[in-house]
């Protein structure tokens, strides 16, 4: 069973770049559908997807309202994968968490089948 | 950029049956969207209930079922129980790789 688990910072300055690291357990960046998101929860607000890595061939899609802050990559000898997001503001502040961005069951698409527990983030000085 | 919406909040008495929607700011949901959704309580990750419209995940009650309602997808909830309360998100594939998660609906189960 695929477990994933986010690490890093808990505290960030404004204008600088936020680093998470997603470590994924009990199977392989590699398999599957080889797809990876963060996604991202403010206080009392809602989930929005940040982006998500194809493992195989690297490519990355951005929500359109972060993809200039945006970075998501994958590192497959420590079967991890990673995010970026540069000139944050207070407005960054949420919980992150990584996901298993999807698997095809038959002909059906299941979305965000596994996720970590979530880190908060806080942006302040 | 499109909006997903959804209820910002429901109120349903227990046993009873509820609908939560998922639409679009602008258009009409459809299967090609693959509408999933999910459950989540206070300080948790998010649980899915459904995906691809209407297929129940794995130890989902039966209580839970997904839909294609007008333009919209629907969460429906019949016999709700005390812990049904939670938060409900829906989300859309909105096509080349990106997601678009809803606003997500505060239901109250008193």
């Amino acid at each position: 069973q695929v477990q994933l688990q986010e690490s890093g910072p808990g505290l960030v300055k404004p204008s600088e770049t936020l680093s998470l690291t997603c470590s994924v357990s009990g199977g392989s960046v590699n398999s599957g559908s080889s797809y990876w998101s963060w996604i991202r929860q403010s206080a009392g607000k809602g989930l929005e997807w940040i982006g998500r890595i194809y493992v195989n061939g690297g490519s990355t899609n951005y929500n359109p309202s972060l993809k200039s802050r945006v970075t998501i990559s994958v590192d497959t000898s420590k079967n991890q994968f990673s995010l970026k997001l540069s000139s944050v503001t207070a407005a960054d502040t949420a919980v992150y968490y990584c996901a298993r961005d999807h698997i095809w069951v038959g002909v059906l698409l299941l979305p965000f089948d596994c996720w970590g527990q979530g880190t908060l983030v806080t942006v302040s000085s | 950029q499109t909006v997903v919406t959804q209820e910002p909040s429901f109120s349903v008495s227990p046993g009873g049956t509820v609908t939560l929607t998922c639409g679009l700011s602008s258009g009409s949901v459809s299967t090609s969207y693959y509408p999933s959704w999910y459950q989540q309580t206070p300080g948790q990750a998010p649980r899915t209930l459904i995906y691809s419209t209407n297929t129940r995940s794995s130890g989902v009650p039966d209580r839970f079922s997904g839909s294609i309602l007008g333009n919209k997808a629907a969460l429906t909830i019949t016999g709700a129980q005390a812990d049904d309360d939670s938060d409900y998100y829906c989300v859309l594939y909105m096509g080349n790789g990106i997601w678009v998660f809803g606003g997500g609906t505060k239901l109250t189960v008193l």
